[in-house]
């Protein structure tokens, strides 16, 4: 089966950094992303991690323990705009395209 | 370079009724994906198909839904009869399956409201 976690909500102050983590226990494993959902909009991708440490992206980072089965998604120089829902989500290892998301984490960025 | 369509946006209907959500995959790519998103239960996997083929239904909730995919630019998800409960976004996904591996980054529609009173 698949159990993935991440908490339900978190608050941040525009300007600041924010890790949001994102733990999971799987079958297998074959990929972790991170999509960004806005309120009343789609998913869209922002990073992916298949192996161990840190990948950057501009303001966005992610970074992956597989033996520990634990990601988190950093966000540096918070904006507004930042306010948002952030999925975790886990790729099966027999099945490359079965996605499996967590419940979601909503930011709220405050000024 | 247009990104997933779907139709309707938004669909309001009683109880009873036929639902057809339409969806448009994004030029090339070969696999498509139907989810479900309510608060409750988050974003839950519906159906894919990968060329055009049902590959894993295990997540359609009953006989009431049914997908099918006639050709690479096309997909329909039926609800028949609709009851309260398939009130949800329904969102349509695409990506690109390529041998050799990658990421397999999915690209999702904006989404369908369902509202079944």
């Amino acid at each position: 089966g698949q159990n993935i976690d991440q908490p339900t909500e978190m608050t941040a102050t525009e300007g600041a950094i924010v890790q949001i983590n994102c733990t999971y226990q799987t079958s297998g494993f074959n990929g972790l992303f991170w999509y960004q959902q806005h309120a009343g909009e789609a998913p869209t991708f922002l990073s992916y991690n298949v192996l161990d440490g840190l990948e950057e992206k501009g303001r966005f980072s992610s970074f992956l323990s597989r033996s520990k089965g634990y990601s988190y998604l950093l966000l540096k120089e918070l904006q507004m705009k930042d306010s948002a829902s952030y999925l975790c989500a886990v790729r099966g290892i027999y099945n490359f395209n079965k996605f499996y998301f967590g419940s979601g984490t909503k930011l709220n960025v405050k000024p | 370079d247009a990104g997933v369509i779907q139709s309707p946006r938004h669909e309001v209907t009683e109880m009873g009724q036929e639902v057809t959500l339409r969806c448009k995959p994004i030029s090339g790519h070969n696999s498509l994906f139907w989810y479900r998103q309510t608060m409750m239960r988050g974003l839950e996997l519906l159906i894919y198909f990968n060329n055009n083929v049902p590959i894993d239904d295990s997540g359609m909730p009953e006989d009431r839904f049914s997908a099918k995919m006639p050709n690479a630019s096309f997909s329909t998800l039926k609800i028949q009869p609709s009851e309260p409960r398939d009130s949800a976004v329904y969102f349509c996904a695409s990506s690109l399956e390529m041998r050799g591996g990658g990421s397999y980054e999915q690209y999702f529609g904006p989404g369908t409201r369902l509202t079944v009173t």
